[in-house]
């Protein structure tokens, strides 16, 4: 069963447009929420580490939040660039697990067009 | 700087070969992943390890052996090669708090 569900899939916006990424997780109890981006063929970069009840986090353009009785999450994209295109992925980690288990969403597919 | 860094970047294996994939981190992080990454799907764990000596089944062990002979390097060993296996491998490392998490560039398999 997927316990990490992201949405939409695949966006595509202009150079300049705002968007917005979902994650919605099932994983239970809940850690840390850490959200990645993935340029394609490359490894996963951090871009932001949400922990407490209803964080919000900001990195230059990037900035999320994290609702976690609702067990939700968004990343917001201001003024997006070229270079955004990537995919983004977020991981939740699972503090019931001795181990800090890493559970994974499939990823949103971000493209950016002039 | 933490880093984990993989080798090979990409190889092409044969059906029935032995491939070695190796991640060394740099990050004194006790907990060691390998992952696969298939097209669509999310990153799925084979092996993982939180000491050195030690190595513990993932989720999609079958077909794969791991190695962690130091606190800074864990392989990952597929001893028969098979088609299904191809695909993207990630090694990450992570401290014991869950403050960090690091991941490699991934290896790119081929099993022709």
């Amino acid at each position: 069963k997927t316990q990490v569900e992201q949405s939409p899939q695949s966006l595509v916006v202009r150079q300049g447009e705002n968007c917005v990424l979902q994650c919605n997780y099932s994983v239970t109890p809940d850690n840390h929420l850490r959200w990645f981006k993935q340029d394609t063929g490359k490894g996963l970069v951090s871009l932001t580490v949400l922990v407490h009840e209803n964080d919000k986090t900001s990195n230059g353009r990037y900035s999320a939040t994290l609702d976690k009785d609702a067990k939700h999450s968004t990343l917001h994209i201001t003024a997006t660039l070229l270079d955004d295109t990537a995919t983004y992925i977020c991981v939740v980690v699972d503090r019931g697990s001795a181990l800090g288990r890493l559970h994974f969403g499939a990823g949103t597919q971000l493209i950016v067009i002039p | 700087e933490a880093a984990v860094t993989q080798s090979p970047r990409s190889k092409v294996a044969v059906t029935g070969g032995k491939v070695t994939l190796s991640c060394h981190q740099t990050n004194n992080h006790d907990y060691m992943y390998w992952y696969r990454q298939d097209t669509g799907h999310g990153l799925r764990l084979i092996h993982y390890s939180y000491v050195a000596d030690s190595t513990e089944k993932g989720d999609i062990p079958d077909g794969y052996k791991a190695s962690r002979p130091s606190q800074e390097n864990f392989s990952l060993i597929l001893e028969l090669a098979s088609l299904s296996q191809t695909a993207v491998y990630f090694c990450a490392s992570k401290d014991s708090a869950n403050t960090e998490v690091f991941f490699g560039k991934g290896t790119r398999l081929t099993v022709v």
